[in-house]
């Protein structure tokens, strides 16, 4: 079945411990992104990328780091995580000539 | 700031009739524009994507596009209660096909039966 998983789907932590949020997908996607979404705010992207290696920023950058050494793993990273990155995270693919994004079920973070 | 701005809603609409859901977006340079549903505690699905002026229509759905007023338009008609969701407007702000993506805050449509 074609898809994009995330891992883990639900997550409490605490401010400055390091975690990472993963994606994966299985279509052979080129193109891969993450967003946050927060009430009223709607999605804002994160971070996105283009292809192994090739990443750029989004909207909301800042806090965030990713990484792309595979072509189906597009890890998000906090290396120090607030309690404003509390949010709901979806992680998304598609291939770069057909614009549809495949959203992941989400990440549900909370930093207390 | 790039934008793309939606009325939140909530819109209520009759069973049967035309849903109308609106968006306008600030950059005169977006090539692709899309329309995503979310049911709420989903992840948002792709309804349609519109890339021309004019209208482009599916089903039930017709997306429209007016790049020189900048806004981008979705009808539901023959509404249904499974219609009842958060409507995402989406823009590319890049060049190439898939690239910097502006969501709007969405707009909740609520069909009463």
């Amino acid at each position: 079945e074609a898809q994009v998983t995330q891992n883990p789907r639900y997550l409490i932590t605490v401010t400055g411990k390091k975690l990472t949020v993963t994606c994966s997908q299985n279509m052979n996607h080129e193109y891969m992104s993450w967003y946050r979404q927060d009430p009223g705010l709607g999605l804002r992207q994160i971070y996105y990328s283009m292809n192994v290696e090739v990443t750029d920023k989004g909207d909301v950058p800042e806090g965030y780091k990713v990484s792309r050494k595979e072509k189906r793993n597009f890890p998000l990273i906090l290396e120090s995580p607030s309690p404003n990155q509390t949010s709901l995270y979806f992680c998304a693919s598609s291939h770069p000539r057909v614009d549809e994004q495949f959203f992941g079920p989400g990440t549900r973070l909370t930093v207390l | 700031q790039k934008e793309v701005e939606q009325n939140s809603g909530p819109l209520s609409v009759p069973e049967g009739a035309i849903a109308s859901l609106n968006c306008t977006y600030s950059d005169r340079g977006s090539q692709s524009f899309f329309w995503y549903r979310q049911y709420s505690g989903k992840s948002p699905e792709l309804i349609m994507f519109i890339y021309s002026n004019g209208d482009k229509e599916d089903g039930r759905f017709t997306a429209q596009l007016n790049k020189a007023s900048q806004y981008v338009s979705l009808l539901i008609r023959d509404s249904q209660p499974s219609d009842s969701a958060t409507y995402l407007c989406a823009v590319n702000m890049g060049y190439s096909s898939a690239s910097k993506i502006i969501f709007g805050s969405g707009t909740r449509l609520s069909i009463r039966p």
